[in-house]
């Protein structure tokens, strides 16, 4: 089967920094990637992880262990609008096809 | 660049009635879609792979007689949900892989909302 583990809800004050977990197992492994998502909206893509190590883009950051079978993604100098769900994705397979975590749901606050 | 549009947004129907949703790359084109429905609250449950120009390819569980898939073109899928019941109200979203894009990188649609009665 497939399965990807991330936390239910985190909650975070503007300017702090956040660090969002998941772990998965799957068939196979592609890469890993990351979504935010605000109520109503659609998913819009934040990064992608196939080979270990961390990525930077501006305040996110997204880190991946492949033989941990783990990966975070990192929010820095929290603000409002980052108030939103984030999913990790897993592509198992040589195509683009992406199997999604249950969501975290980010709540910053003044 | 790399735009998804869906249409509708919203849609309310009677049970027994059977709706279309398109979904359209504007600005690039795309050899594969894919379809999601979204609970509240839940995460995106992959319902089907669509490939222009052949069947789709559906997820376990997924009735394919029940949600009809055509990719008719590279820039258009459609998803058409037959004799719908309350129980198939959800978020309907659809994303399209750009191949010159970064790999994996799917761009999604705004979503649309099917409510039945």
């Amino acid at each position: 089967g497939q399965s990807l583990e991330q936390p239910s809800e985190v909650t975070a004050v503007e300017g702090a920094i956040v660090q969002i977990n998941c772990t998965y197992q799957t068939s196979g492994f592609y890469g890993l990637s990351w979504y935010q998502q605000h109520d109503g909206g659609a998913p819009t893509f934040l990064s992608y992880n196939a080979l270990d190590g961390l990525e930077e883009t501006g305040r996110f950051s997204s880190f991946l262990s492949r033989s941990d079978s783990y990966g975070y993604l990192l929010l820095q100098e929290l603000q409002m609008k980052d108030s939103a769900s984030y999913f990790c994705a897993v592509r198992p397979g040589g195509y683009n096809k992406l199997i999604f975590g249950a969501g975290t749901r980010l709540a910053v606050h003044p | 660049g790399a735009v998804v549009s869906q249409h509708p947004s919203r849609v309310i129907c009677k049970s027994g009635t059977s709706v279309k949703i398109e979904c359209r790359s504007l600005d690039f084109q795309a050899t594969t879609m894919f379809w999601y429905r979204q609970f509240p609250k839940q995460s995106l449950m992959l319902m089907a792979t669509s490939n222009e120009g052949s069947k789709a390819t559906y997820e376990q569980g997924v009735e394919k007689d029940k949600f009809l898939i055509n990719h008719a073109s590279l820039t258009l899928s459609t998803l058409t949900v037959t004799s719908a019941h309350p129980e198939d109200s959800s978020f309907y979203i659809c994303s399209a892989v750009w191949a010159s894009g970064i790999v994996n990188e799917q761009f999604f649609g705004p979503g649309t909302r099917l409510t039945v009665l």
